[in-house]
C-alpha cells in the first residue's frame, strides 16, 4: 500500500544526545515537510524540501537538521542544540502543482521523549 | 502575513447534536482552505477542502463553505456521533509572508469529545 512510515514510534532520549527521525514515502510525491505539535500550539513547520538535494527551514529549524539525498526519504536529525525537544513530530509529502501545495499526507508520528 | 486562528476547545457534545468549530484566516493572495482530522495517536487525515470562494467542501457529513467576504471556513455537520471524536485543524496554503504556496499552515486544533 502507498503512504508514509515513520519510525521509531516512541523514542526515549538522554540529553546531549542527537536522535535520527526516519520518514519513507512510496507515493512519489516531490516535496515532504517535517512538524513539530504540541499540545495547544497546533502545528509547527521544520523543514520542507520540495526537491532532492534541496530543502528550506521552516518556522521553528533552530536544533534541527535534515537531508533529501532521495526523493522517497527524508530524516530528521533532533539535535542536542535543540533545547526543548519532547513533542510530536509528524512527516508528511504532497505533489505540488506548480508551487502550490493542495494536500498533504501525513506519517503516523514520532513521540520523542527526553530523559 | 497568512495565519489562521480557530475556536479553542474542548467542545463538548452530545451525540446526534449539531457541531460548528469556527476558522478564520488572514491572507494575500487566494489561497486553499483545509479542515484535516487527527484521530488519538494517529497522524492528521484531510477531512475536506475548498480551493476558491463560494466552494463548498464536504466529506462524511462535515461541511465547510469558503467565505471570501468574511474570510471564513467554518466546519459544520449536522449529527455528531461518538467516532468523531477527535482533534480538528483548519489550514490554509501558503507562507506566512504571502508568496508562494509551497505549504500549509495550521491552526491551534480544536478538540471535538462527543458522549454518548
Amino acid at each position: 500500500d502507498g503512504g508514509i512510515t515513520q519510525s521509531p514510534k516512541y523514542l526515549f532520549r538522554k540529553e546531549g544526545q542527537n536522535v535520527t527521525l526516519s520518514c519513507e514515502q512510496n507515493l512519489n510525491h516531490d516535496a515532504m515537510y517535517w512538524y513539530r505539535q504540541d499540545p495547544g500550539q497546533g502545528l509547527r513547520l521544520i523543514y520542507y524540501s520540495q526537491i532532492v538535494n534541496d530543502f528550506q527551514k521552516g518556522d521553528i529549524a533552530e536544533g534541527y537538521s535534515v537531508s533529501r539525498e532521495k526523493k522517497e526519504s527524508f530524516p530528521l536529525t533532533v539535535t542536542s542544540a535543540q533545547k526543548n525537544p519532547t513533542a510530536f513530530y509528524l512527516c508528511a509529502s504532497s505533489i505540488l502543482q506548480g508551487t502550490r501545495v493542495e494536500e498533504l499526507f501525513f506519517g503516523e508520528g514520532s513521540r520523542l521523549t527526553v530523559l | 502575513g497568512n495565519s489562521v486562528t480557530q475556536m479553542e476547545g474542548p467542545v463538548t457534545l452530545s451525540e446526534e447534536a449539531f457541531l460548528t468549530i469556527n476558522c478564520t484566516y488572514t491572507a494575500t493572495g487566494y489561497p486553499s482552505l483545509f479542515w484535516y482530522v487527527q484521530y488519538p495517536g494517529e497522524g492528521l487525515q484531510l477531512l475536506l477542502k475548498a480551493t476558491k470562494a463560494d466552494d463548498k467542501g464536504s466529506n462524511k457529513g462535515f461541511e465547510a463553505t469558503y467565505r471570501k467576504e468574511t474570510t471564513s471556513f467554518h466546519l459544520e455537520k449536522g449529527s455528531v456521533q461518538v467516532s468523531d471524536s477527535a482533534v480538528y485543524f483548519c489550514a490554509l496554503s501558503g507562507p506566512r509572508g504571502g508568496g508562494a504556496t509551497n505549504k500549509l499552515i495550521f491552526g491551534t486544533g480544536t478538540l471535538l469529545a462527543v458522549q454518548p
